[in-house]
């Protein structure tokens, strides 16, 4: 299996510019996690998908993000307008959720990062 | 307030000594996975524990599971510079969401 496959790998931006990344899981996962990464936040989770459909978007920071999963092979996390405290890793993750209290293993892509100048 | 607390934030070593970091909680979780993330990539699960007192070995490490299962503990022996990395504790909340600590930031020079 190729693994949890992530792009763009680097992408530098001006503010207020769009920004999409993209998602691939790996076949069969039910579930689909974006997270956040920085120096002083850490690992942070915006959103999560279980079978396609968003189940908790509340560490999405504002209304500038937003996420989709269109299918089970396919997400994008965007960020409109960008701005320079956007700058972080985005790191996409799928597992099998086997029930409310244990979300499994997750399996990383390598990330995206974002660089908002 | 974050749900998950790591400690020590960093860690400097020289090969071959012994180290352990904590992750503590005030709750209490069905379960407890441990992850390392190295530079450029995404963190990779070493290991889940379940039961309260439950201990696991892989290799030079040894993990443990609180009795209250509120806390656990990550044990390396004869740390070498492979070991080197960011070591994250993370539990499942019980709005099914995983949920990751700061983490630990460890270095094993040569």
């Amino acid at each position: 299996d190729a693994g949890v496959i992530q792009s763009p790998r680097h992408e530098v931006t001006e503010m207020g510019q769009e920004v999409t990344l993209r998602c691939k899981p790996i076949s069969g996962h039910n579930s689909l996690f974006w997270y956040r990464q920085t120096m002083m936040r850490g690992l942070e989770l915006l959103i999560y998908f279980n079978n396609n459909v968003p189940i908790d978007d509340s560490g999405m920071p504002e209304d500038r993000f937003s996420a989709k999963m269109p299918n089970a092979s396919f997400s994008t996390l965007k960020i409109q307008p960008s701005e320079p405290r956007d700058s972080a890793v985005y790191f996409c993750a799928s597992g099998t959720i086997i029930g409310t209290f244990d979300t499994g293993e997750l399996f990383f892509g390598e990330g995206s990062r974002l660089t908002v100048l | 307030t974050q749900l998950l607390e790591q400690s020590p934030q960093f860690l400097s070593i020289q090969e071959g000594e012994n180290l352990t970091v904590y992750c503590n909680s005030s709750s209490v979780f069905s379960s407890l996975q441990w992850y390392r993330q190295e530079p450029g990539e995404g963190p990779v699960l070493l290991v889940t524990v379940v039961t309260g007192g439950e201990v696991k070995k892989l290799k030079r490490l040894t993990f443990q599971f609180g009795d209250a299962r509120k806390d656990s503990s990550l044990h390396i022996t004869a740390a070498q510079p492979g070991d080197t990395g960011l070591y994250l504790c993370a539990v499942t909340s019980n709005t099914g969401k995983l949920i990751f600590g700061q983490g630990t930031t460890l270095q094993v020079k040569p």
